[in-house]
């Protein structure tokens, strides 16, 4: 039982580039979320998912694009890179709505953008 | 607008004693959950704790405890005998019960050093 997992874990972009984080858990939960962190902050909400084939915008979602083909994958997409984008990017999941349930938290991957 | 406060953005504490880290929130919302989290160096967010906004009893586990005030709107955690491996930021975070997401609202955390 990984938990969540995180690819990859670090990434050099140049600006305009695109690329994907994908993020995967192996507890069939329902919920996934991508979060990003900055510097002397907490966590802000990008994207999240409340099942297999939807995507819904959190708190900070421009610029950015998710997809939750299975059920177990939630992919976040940049694309076209900025340097604002320059952040660590959490994943997390949960087994029902976050706010009856906790969430599980991937690795992080940290992304710099130039 | 819903925030969460932490007040101290770094503390230090020796091996084996016991430190309390501050947390107020501001919601207009009754039924909401409160957490802390930890994130040591390898950057992985970890559940520490979590408190649910209707009930009265502090939440425990093991080594760690809150101090939940609704009325004043704060949640401290104290972490008594602190061990090395407690090192890291910790960040407390609210979500309301009831919203159309599960979004927590994390405030900007306090780096703890548990020195030996």
């Amino acid at each position: 039982n990984a938990g969540v997992t995180q690819t990859p874990k670090f990434r050099v972009l140049k600006t305009g580039q695109s690329m994907t984080l994908l993020c995967a858990q192996d507890m069939n939960h329902e919920y996934m979320y991508w979060y990003r962190q900055d510097p002397g902050m907490g966590l802000r909400l990008i994207h999240y998912s409340v099942g297999e084939g939807t995507t819904a915008k959190g708190e900070v979602p421009d610029g950015y694009n998710v997809s939750r083909l299975k059920k177990q994958n939630f992919l976040l997409g940049l694309e076209s890179a900025a340097p604002s984008q320059t952040s660590v990017y959490f994943c997390a999941s949960s087994r029902v709505a976050g706010w009856t349930d906790t969430q599980y938290f991937g690795p992080g991957t940290r992304l710099t953008v130039l | 607008a819903q925030t969460v406060t932490q007040s101290q953005p770094e503390m230090s504490v020796q091996e084996a004693e016991t430190v309390t880290l501050s947390c107020t929130y501001d919601t207009s919302e009754n039924n909401y959950y409160l957490f802390w989290y930890k994130q040591p160096p390898s950057r992985q967010m970890i559940l520490v704790i979590r408190q649910e906004a209707y009930k009265q009893q502090n939440a425990t586990e093991n080594r760690f405890s809150v101090n939940f005030q609704k009325a004043a709107k704060s949640f401290s955690l104290k972490i008594s005998d602190s061990q090395l491996g407690d090192t890291a930021m910790y960040f407390c975070a609210f979500v309301n019960y009831g919203g159309s997401q599960g979004n927590l609202i994390f405030g900007k955390g306090t780096k703890l050093s548990v020195k030996p």
